[in-house]
């Protein structure tokens, strides 16, 4: 059976940093490319980022190129999602996604709130 | 950025009935199209892929349809745990994958 579970989220100040964490299990995880996708109740579902099973590519949102850097290490079957400058709008539920072809696998999702 | 609009917003019916849900796409898609369940506190769950093929363990009383621009998410006869807000989205446009904005089916 499939496992994402995210960890990291919660309150940051705006400007600062946050790194997100996805362990994944019961999939062969560098055959897939794994993806991060977030929710708010204004903007709905929104794809982040997304990287290759190699981890040689990856892709970024408009809204998140040059303050968001995604990564994964196969060793370990996780994936990281590290943000800096945070602004408000980057306030959202933060989930980790399988693909294969679609969102496969979802994790369970992590709060990111920032607020002075 | 292919924009996808669903309606209606919230759609409102009881056990038994047949809900219909649809999806347009500003752009064709194909049939790169997918649906989503997702509940209150829950991730989005998938539904649908590729307009028409069930995912593993969805229930046959689910069904898609549609190619290009405009698809359709049938639920045959609503059961309680069918109520819940659902999403399409596409992904034609790899990785940079757009949803839409949801309907939320009520009792």
């Amino acid at each position: 059976e499939v496992q994402l579970v995210e960890s990291g989220g919660g309150l940051v100040q705006p400007g600062g940093s946050l790194r997100l964490s996805c362990a994944a299990s019961g999939f062969s995880f560098n055959s897939y490319v794994m993806s991060w996708v977030r929710q708010t109740p204004g903007k709905g579902l929104e794809w982040v980022s997304s990287i290759t099973g190699s981890g040689e590519t990856t892709f970024y949102a408009d809204s998140v190129k040059g303050r968001f850097t995604i990564s994964r290490d196969n060793s370990k079957d996780t994936l990281d999602l590290l943000m800096s400058s945070l602004r408000g709008d980057d306030t959202a539920i933060y989930y980790c996604a399988q693909e294969a072809g679609t969102y496969t696998s979802w994790g369970q999702g992590t709060l990111v709130t920032v607020s002075s | 950025e292919i924009v996808l609009t669903q309606s209606p917003a919230t759609l409102s019916l009881s056990p038994g009935e047949r809900a219909t849900l649809s999806c347009r796409a500003t752009q064709s898609v194909s049939n790169y199209l997918a649906w989503y369940q997702q509940k209150p506190g829950q991730a989005p769950r998938l539904l649908i892929y590729d307009a028409s093929n069930r995912a593993t363990g969805i229930p046959a009383r689910f069904s898609g349809s549609g190619s290009g621009a405009d698809f359709t998410l049938t639920i045959s006869s609503l059961e309680p745990e069918d109520f819940a807000v659902y999403y399409c989205q596409q992904r034609a446009n790899w990785p940079r994958y757009t949803f839409g904005q949801g309907t939320k089916l009520e009792i």
